[in-house]
This record gives structure tokens, C-alpha cells and sequence, in this order.
């Protein structure tokens, strides 16, 4: 069962380069989201994702940039890296994000440090 | 807005001790409650949950209580084990216009042999 896999699980970046990070799903859920973690500062999430096709700004978009690609994949990439972006980063996934009474599903995370 | 408050860690007990984490939550409507454990280095994974006022939710040992009149879903385990250690977020699903998952700061709990 792989559920939500993320990757790279680690990586190193200098400032103003540029990367995705990839997440695919193999539940047929229909809402994915993208958190960073920051310690003192639990999960924020950066962007969402209701159903192929569609895409929303969470709390902290700026300096992202989203795409689901199809119903299985959701990706976030990072334009020109800065140091403050240095977290790590999970992919989450729901069967319906109207359907509040169902949990969401992590990935393993991606540790990201910008030098 | 909708939000999640959590007792600061680290939380540090001996083994066989009782445990409780506090969690307060803000939010219009009737959301549903979770809390989520992580391990080290791995992704978070539910531990339990309540989705209306009342319910209990438990699991491994662990209990939570959603209570609407005080707007709290208190973690508690009668005993434990070193096995235990982790982070525990409290999260709630908005029922806002945005559907988000609100996640609290997270407490790290260290258990001693």
C-alpha cells in the first residue's frame, strides 16, 4: 500500500535556484495539499487542491507555485529558493474536501534546506 | 478564523505515567477533531478522531473527548510507554467556505524508561 509518496525526501538548493517536489497519491482521493513545517509553527499550509483541475492559496502561498496535474499527482515548486523556505514539506491527501469527517493521509515528507 | 491551540511541549514523563495534552479549538459550526502522532522522520498519521460534539475517539490506549461546551479535545492515556515518543498535532477540519485542515503547533512527548 503506498498511499501519498513524496519526493525527493531530501534536498539541498542555493539560493535562487529553482526545483519540484513531486506527490502522487494511489487512493482515488479527489482534495490534495501541500504544508510546510517549521518548528514552533506546526503545519501551514501552503496550497490546496479540491479536485483535478483546481488549485487555492492556503496561508503561506507566496514563493510557490502548484499544479495537479491529473488526479493522482500535485506538485509544488519552488520559483527562486530563499533561505526562509528551508522546512519540510508534506503532501497530504483527502477523499473529498467537503466531507469533514474523513482524515487526511501524509506522505514521508521532503526536507529541504536553502543555502 | 477557525484555529487550534495546544499545550507547549516537550512533555517529559516516566514510563507508566498518565498523560494528558490539552487541545482548545475556535471554529463556526460543528468541525470534525483529530489528533495525528508523528514518529521521527516519518509523515504524520491519524491517531484518532471525533466528528460531533460528544463522541469519543480512541485508539493504541489513547481516548479524546470532543466537548463542545468548552470547545476542547483533551488527549489522554492512562499509562505510557517509551514506544510513545513523538509529536502529537491536534487538527480540526473547518467546516469554513474552505474546507481546510487547521492543524495545531504540535507537542513533543518524551517518555523515560
Amino acid at each position: 500500500n503506498a498511499g501519498v509518496t513524496q519526493t525527493p525526501k531530501f534536498q539541498v538548493l542555493k539560493t535562487g535556484q529553482s526545483m519540484t517536489l513531486q506527490c502522487a497519491q494511489d487512493m482515488n482521493h479527489n482534495s490534495m495539499y501541500w504544508y510546510r513545517q517549521d518548528p514552533g509553527m506546526g503545519l501551514r499550509l501552503i496550497y490546496y487542491s479540491a479536485s483535478e483541475g483546481t488549485t487555492d492559496k492556503g496561508e503561506v502561498p507566496n514563493g510557490y507555485n502548484v499544479s495537479r496535474l491529473n488526479k493522482r499527482e500535485f506538485s509544488l515548486r519552488l520559483e527562486s529558493a530563499a533561505p526562509s523556505q528551508t522546512s519540510v514539506y508534506f503532501c497530504a491527501s483527502r477523499v473529498e474536501l467537503t466531507v469533514m469527517n474523513t482524515e487526511a493521509f501524509f506522505g514521508q515528507g521532503t526536507r529541504l534546506t536553502v543555502v | 478564523g477557525d484555529s487550534v491551540t495546544q499545550m507547549e511541549g516537550p512533555v517529559t514523563l516516566s514510563e507508566e505515567a498518565f498523560l494528558t495534552i490539552n487541545c482548545t479549538y475556535t471554529a463556526t459550526g460543528y468541525p470534525s477533531l483529530f489528533w495525528y502522532v508523528q514518529y521521527p522522520g516519518e509523515g504524520l498519521q491519524l491517531l484518532l478522531k471525533a466528528t460531533k460534539a460528544d463522541d469519543k475517539g480512541s485508539n493504541k490506549g489513547f481516548e479524546a473527548t470532543y466537548r463542545k461546551e468548552t470547545t476542547s479535545f483533551h488527549l489522554e492515556k492512562g499509562s505510557v510507554q517509551v514506544s510513545d515518543s513523538a509529536v502529537y498535532f491536534c487538527a480540526l477540519s473547518s467546516t469554513s467556505g474552505t474546507y481546510k485542515y487547521i492543524f495545531g503547533t504540535g507537542t513533543r512527548l518524551k517518555v523515560l524508561a
